[in-house]
């Protein structure tokens, strides 16, 4: 299997604009975690999904930020309007079994926000 | 709540030295403690776990002991290589639809 895969790897863009990063899950994994990572707060989960459903969204920082799940192999994670303090790497994770079982990283996406 | 203290480094060692990460958690019941490894450049990847009490982990060489008595799950490893250059993340997760638990991440280098 190819692995989670995430797209773009890096995205640099002004502030105000839409960003919009993607994310390929591991084939047959029924769970999603969308996790932001910063110097000054760590690794930090922001939403995820079972079976294409959210669950918990409590992480999402604002309403700027949205995330849908439209089928099992694609997520997206959306940020309008982008702000400088967006800026981070932004990864996307799959389990076959939620938390207890083993959480499959993407490589990340890269965002700077300028 | 539920949550993971562990050693913030950085830490820089010499090849073939020995390496401890300390790391202590705060749970109720019995929580499963993961260690994630974060090379450069790439995302989190699961090293080892323990999903009960004097359970062991290990993977590549790392061994990680969960001591409810202490409340922690501390990672070691006899001798480092350049190759283990990352960063490391201890996890606590309590399972069903509760949230992974990180603690911030320590960064190691080993030099040649």
């Amino acid at each position: 299997d190819a692995g989670v895969i995430q797209s773009p790897r890096h995205e640099v863009t002004e502030m105000g604009q839409e960003v919009t990063l993607r994310c390929k899950p591991i084939s047959g994994h029924d769970y999603l975690f969308w996790y932001r990572q910063t110097m000054m707060r760590g690794l930090e989960l922001l939403i995820y999904f079972n079976n294409n459903v959210p669950i918990d969204d409590s992480g999402m920082p604002e309403d700027r930020f949205s995330a849908k799940m439209p089928n099992a192999s694609f997520s997206t994670l959306k940020i309008q309007p982008s702000e400088p303090r967006d800026s981070a790497v932004y990864f996307c994770a799959s389990s076959a079994s939620g938390f207890w079982g083993t959480q499959y990283f993407g490589p990340g996406t890269r965002l700077l926000v300028l | 709540g539920n949550s993971v203290t562990q050693m913030e480094g950085p830490v820089t060692l010499s090849e073939e030295a020995f390496l401890t990460i300390n790391c202590t958690y705060t749970a109720t019941g019995y929580p499963s403690l993961f260690w994630y490894v974060q090379y450069p450049g790439e995302g989190l990847q699961l090293l080892l776990k323990a999903t009960k009490a004097d359970d062991k982990g290990s993977n590549k060489g790392f061994e990680a002991t969960y001591r409810k008595e202490t409340t922690s799950f501390h990672l070691e490893k006899g001798s480092v290589q350049v190759s283990d250059s990352a960063v490391y993340f201890c996890a606590l997760g309590r399972g069903g639809s509760e949230k992974l638990v990180f603690g911030k991440g320590m960064k190691l280098t080993v030099n040649p």
